[in-house]
Formats: structure tokens, C-alpha cells, sequence
């Protein structure tokens, strides 16, 4: 069973376009959320959150969590094609270190 | 800005052969991890390591797989008798600290292919 989904699955828009990307997670314990971006080979990392409510925000890319409705967003303005990639979803528990993985979200950027 | 760096990129192997992928973690990180992903599937964990040690392992990790940190700087993840379900991209990560406030860094890849 999915502890970690994410939606879309995948999603097409055009350049300076807007979009937003969703994870919900189902775990005990919940300690953090953290969000990467997958292109051809590493995922790099974007954004950790572990309190509720609090926005984090790097240039045109920003995150929130909401840890009573247990789901998290990731907001893309103004999307270029330099976006185009998997975003990872992943959820780590207390007790243990490891990352638990959505399957992620394919956004592909036209121009 | 520093990286974690795998080598090598790509591996070919005939089943049943060993193979040892290799990492650099980044300097100052003390966790160090072994993640990986089967073409079209979820990125999955397979161990932890810390101290010389094996902090946590998944069920993946079995007999077959092991780890060691043979120097200060490298750390390296060894399949003893590879099957064709090995096959995936096997990642390397490293973080800071333990745990809840340290994000993991990843490094590129090794694509282990089992023939």
C-alpha cells in the first residue's frame, strides 16, 4: 500500500505557466517532507518541510505542508522548459532515516 | 558547490558475476545511504550507514548486498551474486546529520545492467 501519492502522474503545460504539483502521505510518526527534482539522472533537492503553514520559497519555485489534512504542494510560477522533469515526493518517519518515495510527478514544459 | 560523485556510470554484468559500485560522498557528511530505482518505478531505500556501521537496511538488502566505507572518502556498495532483477539505477546519498532536519544529497547514478 502507497504510503506516499502523488498527483498528476504527469502534466503538460506551456512555458509561464503556473502549476501545482501534489503529494499526500498516510505514515505514523510523520517527521519531514522533502521535495526533488529528477531530471536525467540525480535527484536534486528542493525543499524540506516539517512544520505546518510555513511557506518555503526559492525563486519561482515554493512548497507548504499541511500536516492536518497530511498532503503537501509545490507551486511552479511562470514555469520554463528548464522545469521539465520528475518531482519527487518523499516522507521520512520518526524512528527511522530512511525516505519513503511517491512515484512521482512527470511535468513536461513546452515552449 | 560540493557532490556526491559515483563511478561508474554505467555497468554491464552477466548474472551471478559480483559487482562493487562506487561513491564519494561529500566531505563533511557523516550518513551515508544506498538507494535504488528499477526503470519506471519508485526510488526505494536499500541501507543506511553511519560510524563504520549499518544503521538500518530495507528488506531488498539481503545477503547478497553489503556495504563498507574501505577509506576516509569512499563508500561502496557490493552485489556478491547479481541477479537479472538487480538491474536499476543505484543511487548514493549522503547527508550532514542524522535524521529528521538533514536533507539527503544524491549523486548521479550507477545504471547497473544484468545480462
Amino acid at each position: 500500500e502507497d504510503k506516499v501519492v502523488q498527483s498528476p502522474l504527469s502534466l503538460v503545460v506551456h512555458e509561464g505557466d503556473t502549476v501545482t504539483l501534489n503529494c499526500s502521505y498516510e505514515v505514523t510518526n510523520f517527521r519531514s517532507l522533502l521535495w526533488y527534482k529528477q531530471e536525467k539522472k540525480a535527484p536534486t533537492f528542493l525543499f524540506m518541510l516539517t512544520s505546518s503553514g510555513i511557506e518555503k520559497k526559492s525563486g519561482r519555485l515554493s512548497s507548504i505542508l499541511d500536516k492536518k489534512e497530511l498532503f503537501s504542494i509545490l507551486n511552479i510560477t511562470a514555469t520554463q522548459t528548464g522545469d521539465s522533469a520528475v518531482y519527487l515526493c518523499a516522507i521520512r518517519q520518526g524512528g527511522s532515516e530512511k525516505l519513503v518515495f511517491g512515484k512521482g510527478t512527470k511535468l513536461t514544459v513546452n515552449p | 558547490e560540493p557532490e556526491v560523485t559515483q563511478t561508474p556510470s554505467h555497468q554491464v554484468t552477466q548474472m551471478g558475476q559480483e559487482v562493487i559500485l562506487r561513491c564519494v560522498p561529500i566531505s563533511n557528511h557523516l550518513y551515508f545511504y544506498w538507494y535504488r530505482q528499477i526503470l519506471g518505478q519508485k526510488v526505494e531505500f536499500l541501507v543506511s550507514f553511519y560510524n563504520n556501521e549499518i544503521s538500518e537496511k530495507s528488506e531488498i538488502f539481503d545477503d547478497q548486498f553489503s556495504v563498507e566505507r574501505p577509506d576516509g572518502s569512499n563508500f561502496t556498495l557490493k552485489i556478491r551474486s547479481t541477479k537479472l532483477e538487480d538491474s536499476a539505477m543505484y543511487f548514493c546519498a549522503s547527508s550532514e546529520f542524522m535524521g529528521y532536519n538533514s536533507p539527503l544529497h544524491f549523486g548521479n547514478g550507477t545504471r547497473l545492467t544484468v545480462t
